[in-house]
């Protein structure tokens, strides 16, 4: 399979905390992406990061990219119990159309 | 429309009846994606339109499934003769340029229950 896979399949913290999730994948890529979802919602896009990118910053969100390990994580700082969700990574890889998304990391953020 | 639009947001059925799910991409967005989750799961990837080009349907999963994208805009994904495997919820996403380059923009889902 060429899908990702996130890692750990659910992690719980305090607020104030911070949040390290891992992805892993197979192939080359052109970029990788990651997203959250909500419970019964669809999947919003948090960040994306190329292949010639080893970091990248979005508010509270820090994403590190090592292709050389085929391997990308995801921190939260000072996490909020709004951050509650699952997050998921999407790997595009060279060639193709498609995105392949990995199982997930289920976020529990308690107050 | 602001987002990506998919009706129905849930559906029931009974095995072996035909389902059609539609969804209405962002205006302006040239690929349109189906994937399929199940419940825990992560994403599987169903089909890709991208313009006037052939799509991608090397994701679904048996010839009971198939999907159509008229006049570039708005898709519909029918499953004939449901079984209860294909009970998940299925996802569509728009992206403003093909080849998986830019980021996509998901509806809330249509959650399908065959019983």
């Amino acid at each position: 399979s060429q899908q990702g896979e996130e890692d750990p399949q659910a992690l719980s913290i305090q607020e104030g905390e911070n949040a390290t999730m891992n992805c892993s994948y197979k192939t080359s890529i052109n970029n990788l992406q990651w997203y959250r979802q909500n419970s019964g919602r669809g999947l919003v896009h948090l960040i994306l990061i190329r292949s010639n990118e080893r970091e990248k910053h979005s508010g509270r969100l820090r994403v590190t990219l090592d292709t050389s390990k085929k391997s990308s994580s995801l921190l939260i700082t000072a996490s909020r119990a709004a951050d509650t969700a699952s997050y998921f990574c999407a790997t595009a890889p060279n060639t193709g159309n498609q995105f392949y998304f990995g199982t997930g990391t289920s976020l529990t953020v308690i107050p | 429309g602001a987002g990506v639009s998919q009706s129905p947001s849930n559906k029931v059925t009974e095995k072996g009846k035909d389902v059609e799910l539609r969804c209405d991409p962002i205006s302006g967005h040239t690929a349109l994606y189906w994937y399929r989750q199940s419940l825990g799961q992560g994403l599987e990837f169903l089909i890709y339109f991208q313009g006037n080009s052939a799509p991608d349907k090397s994701g679904l999963p048996s010839d009971r499934f198939s999907a159509e994208r008229t006049g570039g805009s708005v898709s519909t994904l029918t499953i004939q003769r449901t079984q209860q495997e294909d009970s998940a919820v299925y996802l569509c996403a728009s992206s403003q340029t093909g080849g998986a380059v830019g980021e996509l923009f998901f509806g809330e889902g249509s959650r399908l229950t065959v019983l």
